[in-house]
């Protein structure tokens, strides 16, 4: 059983430029969050979506990011115009949804994006 | 909103001896409490997790205590080693089903020989 699968690992990107980070949850699984790590920093949530609907996005900067779940497919954070500043370590997590159950969240490895 | 806070933000221990991070939480509706551990260029790894309902879960060498009153909970790593040196990160979710994680700031673990 594969685990949550993130592409590219490394992705280097101009000012002005759009980013696309890819993710696939683990088989099974409905939820994905997006956290966005800064060095030297901890998680901090950006989105929570499942398929076809995004429930929370409280954590999304309100430019220049969105986020999409499609029905089939993987989970695509997407930024526009990237600025230096974006430049940050982004996570998936998976999670089943199981009635009662505690939220046990998998993460990938991550997609490391840089912004020259 | 959650805030999580989690000390110390490093700690060097001795291999065999213990080490314990601690973290407190703001948001009284909080109940599950997981604990991850993220080595160089990885994603974080759940290590152990623990509900509000329960007041210490252990494994192995891992053990976590809950102090719900206080709202403090804590990670405990006895006989430490060198592989045990990793950033440790507490974190907090307000509902007992899917729902965003508040993430502390991390502790560096140093494991020296």
């Amino acid at each position: 059983n594969a685990g949550v699968m993130q592409n590219p690992r490394h992705l280097v990107r101009r000012r002005g430029q759009e980013a696309r980070l890819r993710c696939s949850p683990m088989k099974g699984h409905s939820h994905v969050y997006w956290y966005r790590q800064l060095p030297e920093e901890g998680l901090k949530f950006m989105v929570y979506l499942q398929k076809e609907n995004i429930i929370d996005e409280s954590g999304m900067p309100k430019e220049r990011f969105s986020a999409e779940f499609p029905k089939e497919g993987p989970s695509i954070l997407r930024i526009q115009q990237v600025v230096r500043g974006d430049s940050a370590a982004y996570f998936c997590a998976s999670s089943p949804y199981v009635q009662g159950a505690k939220n046990i969240q998998y993460f990938g490895a991550g997609t490391r994006l840089s912004v020259l | 909103g959650e805030n999580v806070e989690q000390h110390p933000s490093t700690l060097s221990v001795q291999e065999g001896d213990s080490a314990v991070i601690k973290c407190t939480y703001s948001d009284s509706a909080s109940n599950y409490f997981p604990w991850y551990k993220q080595e160089l260029g990885k994603g974080p790894q759940l290590i152990i997790d623990i509900r509000s309902n329960v007041g210490e879960k252990k494994d192995q060498r891992i053990a976590v205590t809950l102090n719900k009153t206080a709202k403090h909970f804590s990670l405990h790593i006895t006989e430490t080693q060198p592989e045990d040196s990793a950033v440790y990160f507490c974190a907090a979710s307000p509902t007992g089903t899917a729902s965003k994680l508040t993430f502390g700031t991390g502790t560096r673990l140093q494991v020296t020989l």
